[in-house]
């Protein structure tokens, strides 16, 4: 089963609105990587956190790592129908071998024209 | 194209045959992974080389899966006596060991034990 946990597990948005979607792990991660899946697709990397607190952005998509380093979120703005798909963060806890990931089960993104 | 390629792409088999996948990663990775993925769930890991070292597999994976990568380049993944449970994606991907090591995905094999 999936410890790594996503909230919401579906998003539905009207075009030019913004959401946010939750990862939370019961236990510290040493980094989590956001990837994203267009259906029918694979995963693909998105990005890397690594420092507690750290935000990054990539265009209209910004990633906060949490303080405690057990959680994270992705925040889009201005969605657009390119934003479709599932996204899935990945975590690589602290006491478990390096570049072992543990993927949440991923918030699935719909959006409406 | 230099991505990580799978095949097959699709496997349908009857319960209780064996099915063997294969993973070519990016040639210059050195970290080879293989995950299962059903409906609604993200991948799940399932083990994972570098070069020919097998370094972990999952706690939950049956003895019936064995996974090798023999030359330090591609690998195989052999199911025995296939269940319907068995059914899933079965996605592998590569990284390299330094620097963002992100993962590169494949496409995928899609087994379906009938």
């Amino acid at each position: 089963g999936q410890q790594v946990m996503q909230i919401p597990q579906y998003q539905h948005v009207q075009e030019g609105e913004d959401f946010t979607t939750y990862c939370n792990s019961s236990t510290t991660l040493s980094n989590i990587q956001w990837y994203k899946q267009r259906p029918g697709g694979h995963p693909v990397f998105l990005i890397q956190l690594v420092k507690s607190g750290e935000v990054k952005k990539q265009k209209r998509l910004t990633f906060q790592f949490g303080e405690a380093k057990k959680n994270s979120s992705l925040h889009i703005t201005a969605t657009q129908t390119t934003d479709v798909g599932t996204y899935f963060c990945a975590g690589e806890k602290t006491t478990d071998s390096w570049g072992k990931l543990q993927f949440g089960a991923g918030t699935q993104v719909v959006v409406t024209p | 194209d230099t991505g990580v390629s799978q095949d097959p792409r699709h496997k349908i088999t009857k319960r209780g045959q064996n099915v063997t996948f294969r993973c070519d990663p990016i040639s210059e990775h050195n970290r080879l992974y293989w995950y299962r993925q059903t409906l609604g769930q993200g991948p799940e890991f399932l083990t994972y080389f570098q070069n020919e070292a097998q370094l972990e597999k999952s706690r939950l994976l049956s003895d019936r899966f064995s996974a090798e990568r023999p030359k330090g380049s591609f690998s195989t993944l052999e199911i025995q006596r296939t269940e319907q449970g068995d059914s899933a994606m079965y996605l592998c991907a590569s990284s390299l060991v330094t620097g963002r090591y992100e993962q590169y995905f494949g496409p995928g094999t899609r087994l379906t034990v009938t």
